[in-house]
């Protein structure tokens, strides 16, 4: 079965810090789906990236920068000089390659920037 | 605007009511829509995968005379909850893909929340 782990249930970090969300996932599949989304207060969840498992080069887009580590099953998420508009909670999320749209989602973590 | 709709936001009803939640694909056309929950502070759990014309597929747990789904068309989906309780508010979220699953974007409706008094 699928699983998915964000382990950090809240972080929180005052304004222009960097902050990395961890990931960690589980899988029989030799071909997989990763997904980070955002969800603002507002419920909506934002979609930020999609890597398949082929793909190990790390993504930098922006502040935002993920690092795909296949040996230790992790995908994690770092945004650098955080704003306070990036609070929100994020999530990781797994899906199968030839299943790509059902998505196994873990916990979540919440990220506040302070002021 | 929004590539996938969801009606309505939000939504009060008593208990022992049913009540309608509809997902719309706006300029796309989607055979397979799926439908999450997600409760306060958790996580989102998939209930089932809804496939145009043809029966729910629903994760196990999920009451299937509880929450019956319907694909009628290419572009709508719809999750009606039968005699909703308290313990059924929640915040329910479809998605739908595009295209096939190796090249298709995933987009996600704004959600709709219910509450059950």
């Amino acid at each position: 079965a699928q699983k998915v782990t964000q382990a950090q249930t809240e972080i929180s970090v005052v304004e222009k810090e960097d902050v990395t969300l961890d990931c960690v996932y589980e899988t029989r599949d030799t071909t997989y789906y990763l997904f980070w989304y955002k969800q603002p207060p507002s419920g909506e969840l934002v979609f930020l990236i999609r890597r398949n498992s082929f793909d190990e080069q790390n993504e930098i887009s922006g502040r935002y920068s993920w690092n795909f580590q296949k040996s230790t099953s992790s995908f994690n998420f770092t945004i650098t000089a955080s704003q306070v508009v990036d609070s929100a909670v994020y999530f990781c999320a797994l899906s199968e390659y030839k299943g790509a749209q059902k998505l196994v989602f873990g916990q979540g973590t919440r990220l506040t920037i302070n002021p | 605007g929004a590539v996938v709709s969801q009606h309505p936001s939000w939504v009060i009803c008593k208990s022992g009511t049913s009540v309608k939640i509809e997902c719309r694909s706006l300029d796309f056309q989607a055979t397979t829509m799926f439908w999450y929950r997600q409760f306060p502070k958790q996580s989102l759990m998939l209930m089932a995968t809804s496939n145009e014309g043809s029966k729910a597929t629903y994760e196990q747990g999920v009451e299937k005379d509880k929450f019956l789904i319907n694909h009628a068309s290419l572009t709508l989906s719809t999750l009606t909850v039968t005699s909703a309780h308290p313990e059924d508010s929640s915040f329910y979220i479809c998605s739908a893909p595009t295209g096939t699953s190796y090249t298709g974007e995933l987009f996600f409706g704004e959600g709709s929340r219910l509450t059950v008094l």
